[in-house]
Parts: structure tokens; C-alpha cells; sequence
């Protein structure tokens, strides 16, 4: 049981290239997010899932787009990274009826 | 939408004695209140937990008191020890999504546990 995954685990962009970030559960949850995590800042949410094959906006959308279309696996993509999208990425999961979310070792990310 | 403030952003204690670390909502309707720890470089857990229709919850050295008319939760470690050194994060479920576990979450608490 390998719990929450996240591939790859360092990455760095030049400024307009594009990039898919995927997260992968085990666990058979519903409910699938994508934060990022910047100093001093805490965890924004960026976008969520509630379900195979639907996706919500969170607090900081822009420049991000999702896809949820295995119930285990959720996608964030960026188009055109820019500096400013420099974090390090969590994506986490969790049960319908049980809010704890589950989170994957993260992503640190470099857009120069 | 949901706001939660935390305070303070950093918090040094010596070892043996209490950290408490409080966190403001904006919504009356948020109903869970959790607390995650992060270890550097580690993943965020959860460590406690707390539903609106209790005031208090323990688990062992950890504790979590919730006022539903101040809209506050604090996180309160007794007895510190070195592994509690960790950056711990309050959150709340944001009202209007109670079926999509909408979680938002504080800034940080930076804890250090001095020898």
C-alpha cells in the first residue's frame, strides 16, 4: 500500500515551458487536491476533485489546469510556467465520509 | 469564501514546557477544524482534530479547544520534547462544501523546542 505518490519529485522549467505534474492514490478515495506550499504562506489549495471525472477551482486556479479522469490519478498542468510558480506542489487525498487528507511527498519546483 | 489566520508565525519554547499556537475562522459555518505537523522536508499529518459540537479534544500530550462564538481553535503540547520541533499548520472545512471537503489552511507555525 503505497498511500499517496507524486512524480517527479524535483523539476525545474525554463519560463513558457509546460509541464504535468501526476498524483496517484491506493487508497480508493474520492476526493483528490493539488496544493502549493510557498514560505510563510502555508498550504493554498490551487484545484480539487470530488470524483472520477470532476474538478473544482480552489484559492490560487490560475496558470493551473487539472484532470481527473482515473479515480486513482489526478493531473495538474501548467502551459507556460512563469517564476512565480516556483513551490514546492502536495497533492493529497481523502475519503468522503472522513475528512484527513492523505498527502504525497511533494513536488519541488523551479521555473528560472 | 473561508479565511483562517494563525498566530503567532514562530514559536520557541524550552523543552518541558507548553506551546500553544491559535487560529481565527471567518466562517460561523465551518463545522471541522483539524492540525496538521511538518517535519522538515516531510509531507504534512494529521495530528488532532476537532467537530463543532465539542468544545475539547486530547490525545495525550495534545490538545485542541474550539470556541464556535469567537470562531477561534487553539492547539495546545504539553510537556515538549525535541520531536516536536515542526512546523504545524490549523485548517478549516469552508462552509457551502460540506460534501467536497474543501479544506483551507493557515500560514504556519514555526515550533523550536530549546534544550
Amino acid at each position: 500500500n503505497a498511500g499517496v505518490t507524486q512524480t517527479p519529485k524535483f523539476r525545474v522549467l525554463k519560463t513558457g515551458q509546460s509541464m504535468t505534474l501526476l498524483c496517484a492514490q491506493d487508497m480508493n478515495h474520492e476526493y483528490m487536491y493539488w496544493y502549493r506550499q510557498d514560505p510563510g504562506m502555508g498550504l493554498r489549495l490551487i484545484h480539487y476533485s470530488v470524483g472520477e471525472g470532476t474538478t473544482a477551482k480552489g484559492e490560487v486556479p490560475d496558470g493551473y489546469n487539472v484532470s481527473r479522469l482515473k479515480k486513482q490519478n489526478f493531473l495538474l498542468g501548467l502551459e507556460s510556467a512563469a517564476p512565480s510558480q516556483t513551490s514546492v506542489y502536495f497533492c493529497a487525498s481523502c475519503r468522503g465520509t472522513n475528512y484527513e487528507q492523505y498527502f504525497g511527498p511533494g513536488t519541488r519546483l523551479t521555473v528560472t | 469564501g473561508e479565511n483562517v489566520e494563525q498566530h503567532p508565525s514562530t514559536l520557541s519554547v524550552q523543552e518541558g514546557d507548553s506551546a500553544v499556537i491559535k487560529c481565527t475562522y471567518s466562517d460561523s459555518a465551518s463545522n471541522y477544524f483539524p492540525w496538521y505537523k511538518q517535519e522538515l522536508g516531510k509531507r504534512p499529518q494529521l495530528i488532532i482534530d476537532i467537530r463543532s459540537n465539542v468544545g475539547e479534544k486530547k490525545d495525550q500530550r495534545i490538545a485542541v479547544t474550539l470556541n464556535k462564538t469567537a470562531k477561534h481553535f487553539s492547539l495546545h503540547i504539553t510537556e515538549t520534547q525535541p520531536e516536536d520541533s515542526a512546523v504545524y499548520f490549523c485548517a478549516a472545512l469552508a462552509a457551502g462544501y460540506s460534501s467536497a471537503s474543501k479544506i483551507i489552511f493557515g500560514s504556519g507555525t514555526r515550533l523550536s523546542i530549546r534544550p
